[in-house]
């Protein structure tokens, strides 16, 4: 079956824009989570949604927002983009059991 | 507050040792561990995985050991392989929310 699919793969941003990003999740799992990666920082979670509602959210300022549709693909959104948001955006979905399957990521650079 | 650390950043073995990669945690409700492994550019795959009720699981050269009153595991790679150079992830929950907590990150890297 299908992976989890991120799309775009790479971004480029200038300063003060927003952008968006996708992620459609394996068939039938009903939970997304997006995660930021930066150099040494690891994984930092961002949110969690699960039937089209935000079930869980980390520290990240209000510029981070999200959705789910009713299909379980979900959006992430970030409005007036700093030069820190550049970073490795990860999406994992998740199905009934503990296991997160992660897609590969879209890179977004602000310049 | 960090819940869960992975205190090596970086760790260089022989190819044909063993590697050990270690991980704690803080919160003792945590219920069930991962590790997961990652590739530049790639999202990270699962590894392997141990729930609190046991201290060993073993998948192949993988294998995690959980010690539950020092809150501490080790995934141990025998024998280390070229392949196995990444960075490894350790992920924790527990059942009180769906949040998996993750830890830094350990880059291992295997010599030739």
């Amino acid at each position: 079956k299908a992976g989890v699919t991120q799309t775009p793969r790479y971004l480029i941003k200038t300063r003060g824009q927003q952008v968006t990003l996708s992620c459609s999740p394996i068939s039938g799992h009903r939970s997304v989570s997006w995660y930021q990666q930066t150099p040494g920082q690891g994984l930092q979670f961002l949110f969690e949604y699960f039937s089209e509602t935000q079930r869980n959210k980390g520290n990240f300022p209000g510029r981070f927002s999200g959705r789910q549709f009713s299909n379980s693909r979900s959006e992430m959104n970030v409005s007036t983009l700093e030069l820190g948001d550049s970073a490795l955006y990860l999406c994992a979905s998740s199905g009934a059991s503990y296991g997160y399957t992660f897609g590969s990521g879209t890179r977004l650079t602000v310049v | 507050d960090q819940q869960v650390k992975q205190n090596s950043p970086s760790l260089s073995v022989q190819e044909g040792r063993i590697s050990i990669l270690n991980c704690d945690y803080t919160n003792s409700m945590f219920d069930y561990f991962l590790w997961y492994k990652k590739y530049p550019a790639e999202g990270p795959t699962f590894l392997i995985s141990i729930s609190s009720i046991k201290d060993k699981n073993e998948d192949g050269r993988f294998t995690v050991f959980l010690n539950k009153s020092a809150k501490h595991l080790s995934l141990h790679i025998v024998p280390s392989q070229p392949g196995d150079s990444a960075v490894y992830f350790c992920a924790a929950k527990d059942d009180s929310n769906y949040q998996l907590i993750w830890g830094a990150g350990t880059k291992l890297i295997i010599k030739p």
